[in-house]
């Protein structure tokens, strides 16, 4: 099956750090990924869904300029951090589909983001 | 704008008990509805989805379009299916999920 893989896994850094974590599918042309927020105990929030080779559409509340997506090419999509705060922190998690129509999403596993 | 709804957080039953988690949506449109299921330290994935109409783990959903619902059943829940259920609602692109609930089956 589609296979998405997401790095790191967990991140513990400083406050004032910027932190890039990649969303990377392995066996698939992912024209479209998306970025979650999940708080403890708490559904998944989408923050913004990126295609690839154009700028990425951001939910309502999250800033642009803080959460930082790239998604240059078919199977890669970063979300950079940057400056992180404490409130940052989370449980960040990306999903990706193909062109192929109705083609379900496939998550990765999550990235714990800690800021100190 | 689409929502979805799951009214349980925390549901719990006994093994070989029926087992239903509550989804009720509402949107405007065709709605393409999904069950997601979390287990312990593992990543999201998808159980199973309407236009499917298909059986997995035991598990199905059927959409109700007049009650807006698409409640996930299975009628002898097994320990291992204790777990996190999502359901979600998408739009084109846009995946909206419900806030999720904790299914414990109990021994």
């Amino acid at each position: 099956g589609a296979v998405v893989s997401q790095h790191p896994s967990r991140v513990i850094c400083k406050s004032g750090t910027s932190v890039k974590i990649e969303c990377r599918s392995l066996d698939f042309q992912a024209t479209t990924m998306f970025w979650y927020r999940q708080f403890p105990k708490q559904s998944l929030m989408l923050m913004a869904t990126s295609n690839e080779g154009s700028k990425a559409t951001y939910e309502q509340g999250v800033e642009k300029d803080k959460f930082l997506i790239n998604h240059a090419s078919l199977t890669l999509s970063t979300l950079t951090v940057t400056s992180a705060h404490p409130e940052d922190s989370s449980f960040y998690i990306c999903s990706a589909t193909g062109g192929v129509s109705n083609q379900p999403q496939h998550f990765g596993d999550g990235t714990r983001l800690s800021i100190l | 704008a689409q929502r979805v709804t799951q009214p349980e957080k925390l549901l719990s039953v006994f093994k070989g008990a029926p087992v239903e988690l509550k989804c009720n949506y509402s949107y405007s449109g065709s709605p393409e509805l999904f069950w997601y299921v979390q287990y312990s330290r593992q990543r999201l994935q998808l159980l199973l989805r309407h236009i499917s109409r298909e059986s997995i783990k035991g598990f199905t959903a059927d959409l109700n379009k007049g009650e807006t619902s698409f409640h996930l059943k299975k009628p002898f829940a097994q320990e291992e299916d204790s777990a996190m259920y999502y359901c979600a609602l998408r739009n084109n692109n846009d995946m909206r999920f419900g806030a999720g609930t904790r299914l414990t089956v109990k021994p």
